[in-house]
Formats: C-alpha cells, structure tokens, sequence
C-alpha cells in the first residue's frame, strides 16, 4: 500500500542545519517531493528527486534519497526564519500522477 | 497573476446543502489535479483531469463529489447534501501534463470549506 510518514515537529536554531525525514512504502515511487506550507499560503514545490538518484543539491537544500530503506530526507542549510513552515514529503508514479503526501513535519526557527 | 487561483477563498455552508468550488488553473496546463487536506494531515487526492477528461477518480469518497472541467481548463469541484466531515481545505494543482514533465503540480491557495 501507499504510506508515507513524516515526523511531526522540528526545532532549530537560526543559522544551524534542519534535517527533515520522511518513510514512503511502495517501491514503485518514481519521483520523491518536498513542499513547504505557510500559515494561510498554498502548497510551494521545493524540490524533487528521481527515484533512480541518490541526492539532489539545490542552493541552500539537500536532498537524500535511500531507496533501500526507503528513507527521504530534506537538509536546510544556515536555516532561517523565514523558513519556519510545515513541510511534507510526497511520493508520486508515473502511472498515476497522483501525489501521496505525509502528514507534514512542522519546522520552528528560533531566533 | 500567473498562479493557480481558487474561489471562493472561503465557503460556510449548512448540512445538506450544495457546494461548488472553482479552480483556474495555470494557462496551457492541462492537467489538473483536486486534494483535500484536513486539519493537522497532508493533502489527500481526489481527482485527477488530462484535459476534459478525468483520467483518475479513485479519490473521491462517495458519489456526493463529481468534478468538471468542460473546455480542459477551469474545473468545478461539485458537493451535494455537504456532511460535517466534508469540511477541510480543497486544494486544486495544475501541471504541464507532459510525459517527463509533468512532474511539477503548482497548487493553489486552496477554499476553505466549513460545513455547519
């Protein structure tokens, strides 16, 4: 069956490295997503990843992928403020189309 | 602005009464997407369009739902005899819709629905 799960809550401090982590179940995964919610704000694509890739680096983002495992992470790097949001890991297949999300882990910065 | 836009940005409604929801979606998009996302969740998805047609509707809960999208563009997103538990934030997306690059879905800002 398609699961993904996320952890639930994040702290950090200004300037330290955030580590998000995400599970996903069903090996036939074919892209991997990252997408940030703000308060009242719709849905931001951050970043994807390729099932067939092991990491992604986008500017201040890194993106691990262990398909074995089946473990996705998103690294934020020197976090700010402005990145306090919730965060959600998706899964999608080329089949479908469809995004499975998780329940979103929310990221706090403290100044 | 170029973005997926929704409306209304919020809509009350009674138990049992009718409810539609509008979606535009990115110009020259033709796939569009409809999630809903209760409080505290992840989206989930419910429909799926290429063009008019729906190419995906294993997401919708019941037959109370049915989505539209006549001309491949705007899509309606149709609730009958709305029920409490039909209350959560209705969030449309659009992607290219291309084989290899349809990858990206841009959501909108979502309708908030509360059923009373």
């Amino acid at each position: 069956g398609e699961d993904v799960e996320q952890s639930l809550f994040l702290s950090v401090r200004e300037g330290d490295s955030s580590v998000i982590n995400c599970t996903y179940t069903d090996s036939s995964s074919t892209y991997l997503y990252w997408y940030k919610q703000e308060p009242g704000a719709g849905l931001q694509l951050l970043t994807y990843i390729f099932s067939n890739m092991d990491m992604k680096q986008d500017q201040r983002l890194t993106v691990l992928l262990n398909k074995k495992d089946k473990h996705l992470s998103l690294r934020i790097a020197d976090t700010q403020t402005g990145d306090s949001a919730i965060y959600f890991c998706a899964e999608g297949m080329d089949s479908s189309y469809k995004l499975i999300f998780g329940s979103g882990t929310r990221l706090l910065v403290r100044p | 602005g170029a973005g997926v836009s929704q409306t209304p940005s919020n809509k009350v409604t009674e138990k049992g009464k009718y409810v539609e929801l509008r979606c535009d979606p990115i110009s020259g998009h033709t796939a569009l997407y409809w999630y809903r996302q209760s409080l505290g969740q992840g989206p989930e998805f419910l429909i799926y369009f290429q063009g008019t047609g729906a190419a995906d509707d294993s997401g919708l809960p019941n037959d109370r739902f049915f989505a539209v999208r006549p001309e491949g563009s705007v899509s309606t997103l149709k609730i009958q005899r709305t029920e409490r538990g039909d209350s959560a934030v209705y969030l449309c997306a659009s992607s290219r819709g291309l084989a290899g690059a349809s990858v990206e879905q841009f959501f909108g800002p979502g309708t908030r629905l509360t059923v009373l």
